[in-house]
């Protein structure tokens, strides 16, 4: 159990909706990842946030947005889904976000869009 | 972007060492090389990081030559349990306090009985 706890752990929707994924990273751990894996793309960084301000931008959709909360909690907002987005979103926390910080990884939301 | 090439796939057989190479031949100077391990539908966990010579853990050993183009993971003894996706990262530092890690395809690594 890394400490990091992400809901829903399944997510089944159709084309064209919009879903909110959650994060709650370990407990004092200010920086917080989203990352998506799907079968043809491989785990890919989508953002990094640290105490609350976006740090670090990766291959993120307009159509996702994501925000870091007071309590240090993340949200990843997915809207007009398609098919593609259908993946695994994991959340990962570390300390700080520094270049030698550990991420945790959280178990991880099985988005599927029909 | 320091970009890593590793095998896809290697094969052993348990009670062996495993050694799985990473080339990263554009690593930058304030890069550490990090490994994560990953089990089906399962999260990455972190298993080793290192800047350069030799870092040994509980699990693990890496190795990294004087000119830090490359990086070795060493397993001891390996079990069936070892069995996963190994990916090697070098952090990209965008800015103070940013951390963009690029996972590659990584490499499957099967153990047999």
């Amino acid at each position: 159990d890394s400490g990091v706890t992400q809901t829903p752990k399944h997510l089944i929707t159709a084309t064209g909706q919009r879903v909110t994924l959650r994060c709650s990273p370990r407990s004092g751990d200010l920086s917080v990842y989203w990352y998506q894996q799907s079968l043809d793309q491989g785990l890919q960084f989508l953002i990094q946030y640290y105490n609350g301000e976006e740090r670090a931008k990766g291959n993120i959709l307009e159509r996702f947005s994501a925000q870091q909360f007071p309590d240090l909690h993340s949200e990843l907002n997915l809207s007009s889904l398609e098919l593609g987005d259908s993946a695994l979103y994991f959340c990962a926390s570390s300390v700080v976000g520094a270049n030698t910080d550990t991420q945790y990884f959280g178990p991880g939301t099985r988005l599927t869009v029909l | 972007l320091a970009k890593t090439t590793q095998p896809i796939s290697m094969d052993s057989y348990e009670g062996q060492e495993v050694n799985i190479t990473c080339s990263h031949n554009n690593i930058a100077t304030n890069d550490y090389i990090t490994w994560y391990q990953q089990f089906p539908s399962q999260g990455p966990r972190f298993i080793i990081q290192g800047y350069k010579t030799k870092v040994t853990n509980e699990v693990a050993s890496l190795f990294i030559p004087a000119d830090r183009k490359s990086s070795t993971l060493s397993l001891p003894r390996v079990s069936l349990s070892d069995t996963a996706v190994y990916y090697c990262l070098v952090g990209d530092v965008i800015i103070q306090g940013a951390q963009k890690l690029v996972f590659g395809q990584g490499t499957r690594l099967t153990i047999n009985p």
